[in-house]
């Protein structure tokens, strides 16, 4: 059972404009979680995290958007760039990160010039 | 500047051989974790480490194998390798009081078993 779900395999998005990408999770145990940023051929990189007592957080152009109520995250890139153009997995971890990162499945985002 | 470290970052083999995929880390962190990427799947956690002789079964562990001798290194052996264990590795290290968890990966390492 899939418990970090990231439901659309791939995003367009135009320069400039916002990408949205989003997340939901069935753990309710789920307390910190992560986005991670991949290129192609390179390991994944840490974006933005934001714990449960938190509903956002906000890094420059990312910004991190938690709804516990509906176990559900989505992360906004504003403005869009082509070098955003990457793959995004959302992770998730339990009881003050002493168990492992549980990721979704990644969602491809293309930034069109 | 501390850093991860794979090795090979690609190996090509047939099947039944024994492969070792190597990962080294100058972090100094007690957590080290081996995850493989697949499409259509994600990140998937293979096995992990807790400590120097502490070692843990992930959701994907059948036909892998680790073991923890000293902080900086986590080989991942697979015992007799199989075409479903084609994929890119992932070995990752973080810190141990580091309450959100974060992860710090290694470029990857591309295995194809033919």
């Amino acid at each position: 059972d899939q418990q970090v779900k990231q439901n659309s395999p791939s995003l367009s998005v135009q320069e400039g404009r916002i990408s949205i990408l989003n997340c939901d999770y069935t753990n309710s145990m789920f307390d910190y979680f992560l986005w991670y940023k991949k290129y192609p051929a390179e390991g994944p990189t840490f974006l933005i995290s934001i714990s449960s007592i938190k509903d956002k957080n906000e890094d420059g152009r990312f910004t991190v958007f938690l709804n516990k109520s509906a176990k559900h995250l989505s992360l906004h890139i504003v403005p869009s760039q082509p070098g955003d153009s990457a793959v995004y997995f959302c992770a998730a971890s339990v009881g003050q990160g002493n168990t492992p990162l549980v990721f979704g499945k990644g969602t491809r985002l293309s930034v069109i010039a | 500047d501390a850093e991860i470290t794979q090795s090979p970052r690609h190996k090509i083999t047939e099947t039944g051989r024994q492969v070792t995929l190597a990962c080294h880390q100058t972090w100094n962190h007690n957590n080290m974790f081996w995850y493989r990427q697949d499409l259509g799947h994600g990140l998937r956690l293979i096995h992990y480490s807790y400590g120097v002789q502490d070692t843990n079964k992930g959701e994907v562990s059948d036909g892998y194998s680790v073991s923890r001798s000293n902080t900086e290194d986590l080989p991942l052996t697979l015992e007799s390798a199989a075409s479903s264990q084609t994929s890119v590795y992932f070995c990752a290290s973080s810190e141990a009081g580091d309450v959100s968890g974060e992860l710090f990966f290694g470029e990857g390492s591309r295995l194809t078993v033919l």
